[in-house]
């Protein structure tokens, strides 16, 4: 059984420009979050869906946007990348509320 | 927001020896986890608690939810080598929320 996938593993971009990360969650599972962890620092919330929405969102500005699809696979979107948007975007699904997520290995995103 | 203070922020031991870490809120949460992060790794689920008061094994990992529903530890009993990597503790309530993590070094 496939745990969550998260594509690409890295990537590297140029400031400015605009990134697209995905996610398929685990099978079963219908609500995903997705989070940034800087180096050395726990992961941040970035937001939530469920049910193709935004459910819960973090401290993220509006750069930072996302999608849900009937298979509950999901996309973040990144737009006018900076420097400090560099780190590992991690993608997390559960089944229903109040059990743990399970976690993709996450995709390196690096601005240059 | 709902900031999580996980202490210690390192620890170095040696094999054999018994681990005890914490985190604190200033907010309430519903469910507490404890997870662990390899490196290139997402974290991985150790143990969840999902009522004040509660306390949980997993193996040599025992966690307690704190009863003021604000904190939690963790303690590890008879550390191994593999017991190395980062820890980290989450809150969730409406989101799930992390601490800084505790990195534990354990000497053979």
């Amino acid at each position: 059984d496939a745990g969550v996938t998260q594509s690409p593993t890295h990537l590297i971009k140029t400031r400015g420009q605009q990134v697209t990360l995905r996610c398929s969650p685990k099978s079963g599972h219908d609500t995903v979050s997705w989070y940034q962890q800087a180096l050395g620092q726990g992961p941040q919330f970035i937001f939530q869906y469920y049910e193709e929405e935004e459910r819960q969102r973090g401290n993220f500005p509006d750069r930072f946007s996302g999608h849900q699809f009937p298979n509950y696979s999901s996309e973040l979107n990144v737009n006018a990348l900076l420097l400090g948007d560099s780190a590992l975007y991690l993608c997390a699904s559960r089944m229903v509320e109040n059990y743990g997520y399970t976690f993709g290995s996450g995709t390196r995103l690096t601005v240059v | 927001g709902q900031q999580l203070n996980q202490s210690p922020q390192s620890m170095f031991i040696q094999e054999g020896e018994d681990v005890s870490m914490n985190c604190t809120s200033s907010s309430i949460f519903n469910t507490w986890l404890w997870y662990k992060q390899d490196p290139g790794e997402g974290p991985v689920l150790l143990i969840a608690l999902y009522k004040a008061g509660e306390l949980t094994s997993n193996g040599r990992l025992t966690a307690q939810f704190g009863i003021t529903r604000k904190d939690s530890f963790l303690n590890i009993s008879a550390s191994i080598p593999s017991d190395v990597g980062i820890y980290f503790c989450a809150g969730e309530r409406n989101d799930m929320r992390f601490g800084a993590g505790t990195r534990l070094t354990v000497k053979p």
